[in-house]
């Protein structure tokens, strides 16, 4: 079985501020993480992905995510928040076994205050 | 390029009509097709996933059914819906190989009341 965990509902940060979006995740074997974004009535868009190699992963819009294998995390990272990062966050794990399953989790509100 | 297409964006329905929405994708073949249900703009719940034609896997006993008649089509019905089928449903689909991402659906809002 797989599973995610996003322990914050909401997350509040003043603009040009660091933000962090944390992110735990569970698989037998090895996974595929991956972060989504979704706006208000819409469906969800892809920002980055960890498949392998470098821990360091980073996506669209200058968000990066960190691979940590003995915590088994991967908080998503922007070094410098906008207003219109404000969104609706998405941690997915995918068991590289698995026929193709993302499981994701409950997502986290980001709120960006000018 | 790739597109999806899901239909209807919103419907309001009655306790025990039927219900069907349709997603469709262009560009690619053999994709995996997938459902999801969004409760309260929240988690994302797989209903359904298809790896091809007549191939359909249900994760959770629910009023709902799914059925791919085409390899580029995904439909979600039920016979009656209940109020507890409200919420947001999302199409996606992903290449069945690899680390490949899922491609969303603009989603459809259902309000049964």
């Amino acid at each position: 079985a797989q599973s995610v965990a996003q322990p914050e509902d909401q997350v509040n940060v003043a603009e040009g501020n660091p933000l962090t979006v944390k992110c735990t995740y569970s698989v037998s074997g090895n996974p595929y993480l991956f972060w989504y974004v979704q706006y208000p009535n819409r469906g969800l868009q892809f920002l980055l992905k960890y498949i392998t190699g470098d821990n360091l992963v980073k996506g669209s819009y200058g968000f990066e995510a960190e691979f940590n294998k003995s915590q088994t995390s991967f908080p998503l990272k922007k070094p410098s928040a906008l207003v219109s990062d404000s969104a609706l966050y998405f941690c997915a794990v995918r068991d590289r076994t698995n026929a193709g399953k993302s499981t994701f989790g409950d997502g986290t509100t980001l709120t960006v205050k000018p | 390029s790739q597109t999806i297409h899901q239909w209807p964006a919103t419907l309001v329905q009655p306790v025990g009509s039927p219900l069907s929405l349709e997603c469709t994708v262009e560009g690619t073949s053999n994709p995996n097709l997938y459902w999801y249900r969004q409760a309260a703009g929240r988690g994302l719940q797989l209903l359904f996933y298809s790896i091809g034609i007549d191939q359909i896997s249900s994760e959770v006993p629910q009023n709902l059914s799914a059925s791919r008649p085409q390899d580029r089509q995904f439909i979600l019905s039920s016979k009656k819906l209940l109020l507890s089928d409200s919420g947001f449903y999302l199409c996606a689909w992903m290449v069945n190989s690899g680390a490949n991402v899922l491609t969303f659906g603009a989603g459809s809002r259902l309000t049964v009341l």
